[in-house]
């Protein structure tokens, strides 16, 4: 079993629509845990950041961390077509794991 | 500059060849770490740096594989006798430290490509 599991999808869905992303992990010792976002041919870039459990809200992005689960969340409202990237989640503890990454496409 | 710089952006190589891999983090950055994605994965964990210390190489797949990182800044990833299965995106990326709570941020990365 992987440390972090993410679905890869590829998870399409129209414009306007509210995305549901999910993790599941393994470690109960991770603290921090971040969504990154990657557009095609490009690095990731650090999207949401939160530590332990809780939403965290920014803008149309909400960061949600179940540790009792072991489960985390990034939700999307109103996508856009701008939205259309991959969605990495990441937890730290004393190192970095990442998902495999679930690729989004919002259709116009 | 005001990222993690990564050179070459595009890499072409013949199989057999050797490949360098130059990463400049983030100034005063002091963690450095090389990730691996190949198409459709998730990143793999190569090498870390921090400051001074020795790095750790656990994630380095074979013996062909090896970084440098000179005066705590630039550092080099190398591949010796590049195999096809070695083609995919090298991401660097660097962290002002190692603490749990500090952040990493990514360069653009260099897609190599073993043909």
């Amino acid at each position: 079993q992987k440390e972090v599991e993410q679905d890869p999808g590829p998870l399409s869905v129209p414009e306007g629509a509210i995305v549901s992303l999910n993790c599941t992990y393994s470690n109960s010792a991770f603290q921090y845990f971040m969504w990154y976002r990657q557009y095609s041919r490009k690095g990731p870039e650090l999207l949401m950041y939160t530590y332990s459990s809780g939403n965290k809200e920014d803008g149309r992005f909400t960061a949600q961390v179940d540790k009792s689960s072991k489960y985390i969340s990034l939700f999307i409202r109103d996508s856009q077509p701008s939205d259309s990237a991959t969605y990495l989640c990441a937890m730290k503890s004393n190192d970095m794991r990442f998902g495999a990454g679930t690729r989004l496409t919002v259709k116009p | 500059g005001a990222g993690v710089s990564q050179s070459p952006s595009n890499k072409v190589t013949e199989k057999g060849k050797d490949v360098e891999l130059r990463c400049d983090p983030i100034s005063g950055h002091t963690a450095l770490y090389w990730y691996r994605q190949s198409l459709g994965q998730g990143l793999e964990f190569l090498i870390y740096f921090q400051g001074n210390s020795a790095p750790d190489k656990s994630g380095l797949p074979s013996d062909r594989f090896s970084a440098e990182r000179t005066g705590g800044s630039v550092s080099t990833l190398t591949i010796q006798r590049t195999q096809q299965e070695d083609s995919a995106v090298y991401l660097c990326a660097s962290s002002l430290g190692s603490g749990t709570g500090n952040t990493i941020y990514f360069g653009e990365g260099s897609w190599l490509t073993v043909v």
